[in-house]
């Protein structure tokens, strides 16, 4: 069976902090996809990242870093110097791609940072 | 590009009622998914239509139905509402299942309050 875990329900940090979500996933698949997906206040699910099972090569895109680890199955996000607009739900994904692309959501980790 | 849009933005039905979601999908993508999220958790996948036919379910009773149009558009039914049914229902679109650019977007979602 398919699951994604993210073991922290709520985090609160300082603005400028460095801060890391972490994702832990399960899946019998070779191939696979996860995903990072935000979403602010407004509810909408805003994409931030794909990676696939056979790419491990780590990714920045400005503040924000990712750091994939097959053999410890985890996909962690990183937010570097957080402002007060990192504010929101973030969620890991993961897809069965053989199922057509449907994700399997964590419960997400709720991030606040304070002024 | 126009991106994926719902409608109603709410919604507040009793008990035993049936309600109709709609979804515009994102321009160039013909596969649509719905997932509803309740209250602090993750979205759960309901299902996937891709050339207006049922292309994956989740773990959801018959009384979810849907439907996908020609143009890609959606419908999400749900007959004899109850009270768990309350949710964010939200929409994604992608291009088709199985291509290696699969990422889904999101549309703001309808919240959907059962009373």
């Amino acid at each position: 069976a398919q699951k994604v875990t993210q073991a922290q329900t709520e985090i609160s940090v300082v603005e400028k902090e460095d801060v890391t979500l972490d994702c832990v996933y399960e899946t019998r698949d070779t191939t696979y996809y996860l995903f990072w997906y935000k979403q602010p206040p407004s509810g909408e699910l805003v994409f931030l990242i794909r990676r696939n099972s056979f790419d491990e090569q780590n990714e920045i895109s400005g503040r924000y870093s990712w750091n994939f680890q097959k053999s410890t199955s985890s996909f962690n996000f990183t937010i570097t110097a957080s402002q007060v607009v990192d504010s929101a739900v973030y969620f890991c994904a993961l897809s069965d791609t053989r199922g057509g692309g449907k994700l399997i959501f964590g419960q997400g980790t709720e991030l606040s940072v304070k002024p | 590009e126009t991106g994926v849009t719902q409608s109603p933005t709410h919604l507040i039905k009793t008990r035993g009622q049936q309600v109709t979601l709609r979804c515009s999908s994102q321009s160039g993508h013909n596969t649509v998914s719905w997932y509803q999220q309740a209250l602090g958790q993750g979205p759960q996948f309901i299902f996937q239509y891709y050339r207006e036919e049922e292309n994956g379910r989740g773990n959801f009773p018959p009384r979810f139905s849907g439907l996908q149009f020609p143009n890609y558009s959606s419908e999400l039914n749900v007959n004899a509402l109850e009270l768990d049914d309350s949710a964010l229902y939200l929409c994604a679109s992608s291009p088709p299942p199985g291509t290696d650019y699969n990422e889904q977007f999101f549309g703001p979602g309808t919240r959907l309050t059962v009373l």
